[in-house]
């Protein structure tokens, strides 16, 4: 099983769903993040989590809220999708530094959502 | 504003001939770097890392070079194989801040033509 997984890994929904992006993680990690990434602009942050009740918003958080259900348990949520939040999403988590040094984080394999 | 400038959106470079990556940072705070390597409908790897005390870090067919001075990183894969070709993804991150946020360029695509 894969130490970081996304569900769905794909997914169509119409302008003004609601629609909720999941991730788990096994890793052990207390810190959790949601990226989208769009092409030619990278991956950017949207929110980040650094426990179970400690929820940061990233640069581009306009539009999504999440939620950290436990410490595995990390969900992206979009209340009413519109067209341009089209992208692929990845969840990430990292140990809190210390726990052995900073080592960077690890990703999902990511969530392809369209808009239409 | 963005913090970590990649420059190149793709290149192209024949197999076994050296492939070099480029990265520069605008944050003077920035001391933890790191390469991800991307393939299609995955998600990123971590490739390799470098501290601001080193200039230099080795891993095989991957080494990183930092010049603090000029806030410039790169990434020298020799010899390129077809398997290299991916997105790479530059990465810094500021520890003082204690969040060890990592701050992603947008990406280079190498192509390894066999």
């Amino acid at each position: 099983d894969a130490d970081v997984t996304q569900t769905p890994r794909n997914r169509i929904t119409k302008t003004g769903k609601r629609i909720m992006l999941e991730c788990s993680q096994t890793k052990g990690h207390d810190r959790m993040y949601w990226y989208r990434q769009d092409p030619g602009l990278g991956l950017r942050l949207i929110y980040y989590s650094f426990d179970v009740k400690d929820i940061n918003k990233g640069e581009i958080s306009d539009g999504y809220s999440v939620s950290r259900q436990a410490q595995a348990k990390f969900s992206l949520s979009l209340e009413s999708a519109i067209p341009n939040q089209t992208a692929l999403y990845f969840c990430a988590t990292s140990p809190t530094p210390g726990q052995g040094g900073f080592y960077g984080y690890t990703f999902g394999s990511g969530t392809r959502l369209t808009v239409v | 504003d963005q913090q970590v400038k990649q420059n190149s959106p793709s290149l192209s470079v024949q197999e076994g001939r050296i492939s070099i990556l480029n990265c520069d940072y605008t944050n003077s705070m920035f001391d933890y770097f790191l390469w991800y390597k991307k393939y299609p409908a995955e998600g990123p790897t971590f490739l390799i890392s470098i501290s601001s005390i080193k200039d230099k870090n080795e891993d095989g067919r991957f080494t990183v070079f930092l010049n603090k001075s000029a806030k410039h990183l790169s990434l020298h894969i020799v010899p390129s194989q077809p398997g290299d070709s991916a997105v790479y993804f530059c990465a810094a991150s500021d520890s003082g801040a204690g969040s060890y946020q990592l701050t992603f360029g947008k990406g280079t695509k190498l192509s390894v033509i066999p």
